[in-house]
């Protein structure tokens, strides 16, 4: 198993661009989920979605959209950059049931000029 | 939104010290309480998923121990190494809601 994967690692978007980070997992999760790393601030929810076809709003959603069509995928866009949006973004997956494990991806690091 | 509170910030120990951290949450609609490691520039890993009242977990010398009527958990590192070094992060999650809300964590440094 290949586990959470993310793509890319690294990315410089000037302000205004639009563009979308990749996540998938490959165990069958149910639940996904995208948070953003600022300092100070700890990991905080941006999206998340119990299955295909029904996603919800995190604490910090503005600025951001989701979909998920299949089980394995959960893209996140970003639908016009803004230095505010310069973060380290983790995508993570577990089943959805109390007792599970939640497994992170490597991350991203985006980076608005 | 859901207060989940970690003390201390940050710890600094020498090698051979325990040591241990406090997560604070809502003990009204518990469901589940994680516990994660985070290494600079890694992502967070999983220690411990903790869903019973008194439930204590163990995973060589880190282990942790669950209070659902009073809200808080404990973590424990006994014997504290220079790779035990990380951010130590718990995650809170209700019955009515899957996801989980995050701490915004503990800093261990441990020298030599």
């Amino acid at each position: 198993n290949a586990g959470v994967t993310q793509t890319p690692k690294f990315q410089v978007l000037k302000t205004g661009q639009s563009m979308t980070l990749q996540c998938a997992q490959d165990m069958n999760h149910e639940y996904m989920s995208w948070y953003r790393q600022d300092p100070g601030m700890g990991l905080r929810l941006i999206h998340y979605s119990v299955g295909a076809g029904i996603t919800d709003q995190g604490e910090v959603p503005n600025g951001y959209n989701v979909s998920r069509s299949t089980t394995e995928d959960f893209p996140l866009r970003l639908l016009s950059a803004a230095p505010s949006q310069t973060s380290v973004y983790f995508c993570a997956s577990r089943r959805d049931s109390g007792g599970d494990t939640q497994y992170f991806g490597p991350g991203t690091r985006l980076t608005v000029l | 939104i859901l207060n989940v509170e970690q003390s201390p910030q940050s710890l600094h120990v020498q090698e051979g010290d325990s040591t241990n951290f406090t997560c604070s949450f809502p003990s009204s609609n518990f469901y589940a309480l994680h516990w994660y490691r985070w290494e600079t520039a890694k992502s967070p890993e999983a220690l411990f998923v903790m869903t019973l009242n008194g439930d204590e977990k163990k995973k060589g010398r880190i282990s942790a121990t669950l209070n659902t009527k009073e809200g808080y958990s404990y973590l424990y590192i006994k014997g504290s190494q220079p790779e035990d070094s990380a951010t130590y992060l718990c995650a809170f999650r209700t019955g009515t809601a899957s996801k989980l809300t995050f701490g915004t964590g503990t800093r261990l440094q441990v020298t030599l």
